[in-house]
């Protein structure tokens, strides 16, 4: 298995609501990666999870929370989002978090209303 | 802010020709990584060139890495419909950091 999996593919939420994304990839990586990008943006990197840990927060709003169940689930819970975080949030994993290939999901579009 | 810049935003081309894209960057990297993305869809990994690289090919790619003038271009050879997507050069951010930075991409239309 090479593909890292990401569920849902949409969501759409209300601004006081509680949702959470998934992603998966059964690679044996030990480092996994939250991307948000908006349209015609590059990807913008959230939060990196190195061995289940997280290693990187990169200033993202606490509405935003990771979370790493074990080495093949990344988790991204969703609480009291603005419009301006509607996005495509994208998850990516790599062997080790050592600035090597990252292998992507196809992404959960998200729209909050 | 962005580490990679690339160049030209958008490009048009007719089927079979060769497209360019060019990507530059500010600080010193380990490695630079081209991906491709299809529209409202994840990233492919299409390339990684180390910084003590100056060439690469794979397939159809080439990719090469000017570290002195901070700077990376991607030939793609006799294109087709199915290269239409958008092109991004990544680089490790340096200082410890673990995640790509992303330049702001090339959109590709190749015309049947």
């Amino acid at each position: 298995d090479t593909e890292v999996t990401q569920t849902p593919k949409h969501l759409v939420m209300g601004m006081t609501n509680k949702k959470s994304l998934k992603c998966e990839q059964h690679m044996g990586h030990r480092a996994m990666y939250w991307y948000k990008q908006k349209a015609k943006k590059p990807p913008e990197l959230m939060f990196v999870y190195s061995y289940e840990k997280l290693s990187i927060n990169e200033s993202v709003p606490s509405r935003f929370s990771p979370e790493c169940p074990n080495s093949s689930l990344l988790n991204l819970h969703l609480h009291a989002l603005q419009p301006e975080d509607s996005a495509l949030y994208l998850c990516a994993s790599s062997p080790t978090a050592s600035r090597e290939t990252q292998y992507f999901g196809p992404g959960t579009r998200l729209l909050v209303l | 802010s962005q580490q990679g810049e690339e160049d030209p935003q958008a490009l048009s081309i007719q089927e079979g020709e060769n497209a360019t894209m060019n990507c530059s960057y500010k600080t010193s990297i380990n490695n630079l990584q081209w991906y491709r993305q299809n529209s409202g869809r994840g990233l492919v990994h299409l390339i990684l060139i180390r910084s003590n690289e100056r060439e690469k090919h794979s397939g159809r790619l080439r990719v090469t890495l000017d570290t002195s003038k901070k700077s990376s271009s991607l030939l793609i050879t006799a294109s087709r419909a199915a290269d239409t997507a958008s092109y991004f050069c990544a680089t490790d951010p340096g200082g410890g950091a673990d995640g790509l930075t992303f330049g702001k991409g090339t959109h590709l239309i190749i015309q049947p």
